[in-house]
């Protein structure tokens, strides 16, 4: 069953923590993403990766730091330095970086984080 | 940066009947992609339709069709024989054909009420 999950569903951070949020791909696609979207807002990218061991800044990456050890992960971590992180974390990914009518990005669950 | 303009933050429609949802946005770029993403309440972004700006003829899945305006820089979705699982915010979102280029622009949404 192919697809991309997110965990945890909800989490909840207090201030001056760490968090890492995970996703998860078997669909074999090379690029993956990291958007946020908070109320009434579309949602903006975060960090990207278009192949393992490298990845790029998006709009809105400071705060935020991620890794690609292995092409099915896409791990994210939400610093102490995002002053405002309570947001909907949503992961996603697609065959190829771009520029083909299949790199199409297809989107995780997402994972609802909270900091208290 | 590209900008994706949904107008309409509500919209309703009565079961069985259709409705069109607007999306305008801008660029200097000929060639790009654009699609249209529901998130029903659970939040996960699923893919509805899609549209390649050098195609002219307009794309339909199912009860899904879009109306490419490129002149216009339009790109609507009528949605046909209204049910009540399309209940959910709708995304229009626009992607540069650039290679490498995979950042999706995404407007601010518009809810969509099913009315039995």
């Amino acid at each position: 069953d192919g697809g991309i999950t997110q965990s945890p569903k909800y989490l909840f951070r207090k201030e001056g923590q760490n968090v890492t949020l995970s996703c998860e791909q078997n669909l074999n696609h090379d690029a993956m993403y990291w958007y946020r979207q908070d109320p009434g807002q579309g949602l903006r990218l975060i960090y990207y990766s278009q192949i393992v061991n490298d990845f790029q800044k998006g709009d809105i990456a400071e705060g935020y730091s991620v890794s690609r050890e292995k092409k099915e992960s896409f791990p994210l971590t939400v610093t102490s330095a995002q002053k405002n992180p309570t947001a909907f974390y949503l992961c996603a990914s697609s065959r190829g970086p771009g520029g083909s009518w299949e790199d199409t990005q297809y989107f995780g669950p997402g994972t609802r984080l909270t900091v208290l | 940066a590209q900008t994706v303009t949904q107008s309409q933050p509500e919209m309703s429609v009565q079961e069985a009947e259709t409705v069109t949802l607007s999306c305008t946005y801008d660029t200097s770029e000929s060639d790009y992609y654009l699609f249209w993403y529901k998130q029903p309440p659970s939040r996960q972004m699923i893919l509805v339709i899609r549209q390649e700006a050098y195609k002219q003829q307009n794309a339909t899945e199912n009860r899904f069709s879009v109306n490419f305006q490129k002149a216009a820089k339009s790109f609507s979705l009528k949605i046909s024989d209204s049910q009540l699982g399309d209940a959910a915010m709708y995304f229009c979102a626009y992607r540069s054909h650039e290679t490498g280029a995979n950042n999706l622009f995404f407007g601010t949404g518009t809810r969509l009420t099913v009315i039995p």
